[in-house]
């Protein structure tokens, strides 16, 4: 299965700042997600990002708040922009393998203060 | 859209067996998923059902139930590492470009004791 290298691990931010996470993945894939999973909440998907094209938000997500790149098949950043202390949580990228099976990042647990 | 229902917290003992259930609704099913989740780490794939039925795979079954929107995950000889978040995710069709992406329960936290 693929193998997602995710960076930073953890940061802890001041509000007004911004913070972009890395998603590098050992193989080429089409469609790679952004999460984001609250402190006892479930995942949540932000946005889909392929590769030659923008990305696609999910209701509640905008792209000044959360802008995407995707350079190439293997890699993918998001920014947290201004961030808020409402923007601390776990965020994850993922790359769905096959017909079935997502495989995620270790995450980014991002405090914001 | 998905309405994805599982129990918030579970408590086993090491050695039984536990079943967590996840019901769902919705407009187009094309999948349901299972992951576990330990503290402060990123959910690794467990099963996948699309037909009805029961998928087993060692210690863990999955089954599938599409005309009653349900689904488990039974967990034999529990062990204490099998202390985690198990969550239930469910696909369906329609979502933009169809790439059918799942969408996620908020996951059932199983406490295995001694």
């Amino acid at each position: 299965s693929a193998v997602i290298s995710q960076k930073p691990s953890r940061d802890i931010c001041q509000r007004g700042t911004s913070l972009t996470i890395q998603c590098q993945v050992d193989s080429q894939v089409t469609m790679m997600f952004w999460y984001r999973q609250q402190p006892g909440q479930s995942l949540t998907l932000i946005a889909t990002a392929n590769q030659g094209s923008e990305a696609t938000y999910e209701s509640g997500f905008v792209i000044d708040k959360f802008p995407i790149s995707r350079p190439n098949l293997t890699f993918s950043t998001l920014t947290v922009s201004n961030m808020s202390p409402e923007d601390s949580s776990i965020y994850l990228c993922s790359v769905v393998e096959g017909t079935h099976g997502y495989t995620f990042g270790s995450g980014t647990r991002l405090t914001v203060v | 859209g998905q309405n994805i229902d599982q129990p918030t917290e579970m408590t086993a003992t090491e050695g039984a067996i536990v079943q967590i259930n996840c019901t769902y609704q919705t407009s187009g099913f094309n999948g349901l998923f299972w992951y576990q989740q330990h503290a402060g780490e990123a959910p690794t794939f467990l099963s996948y059902n699309v037909l009805d039925g029961l998928e087993e795979k060692g210690r863990f079954s999955s089954f599938l139930s599409r005309s009653k929107g349900y689904s488990y995950l039974l967990l034999k000889e529990l062990q204490m590492k099998d202390s985690a978040s198990y969550l239930c995710a469910v696909r369906d069709e329609g979502k933009a470009g169809g790439s059918y992406i799942p969408t996620f329960g908020r996951g059932t936290s199983l406490i295995v004791h001694p």
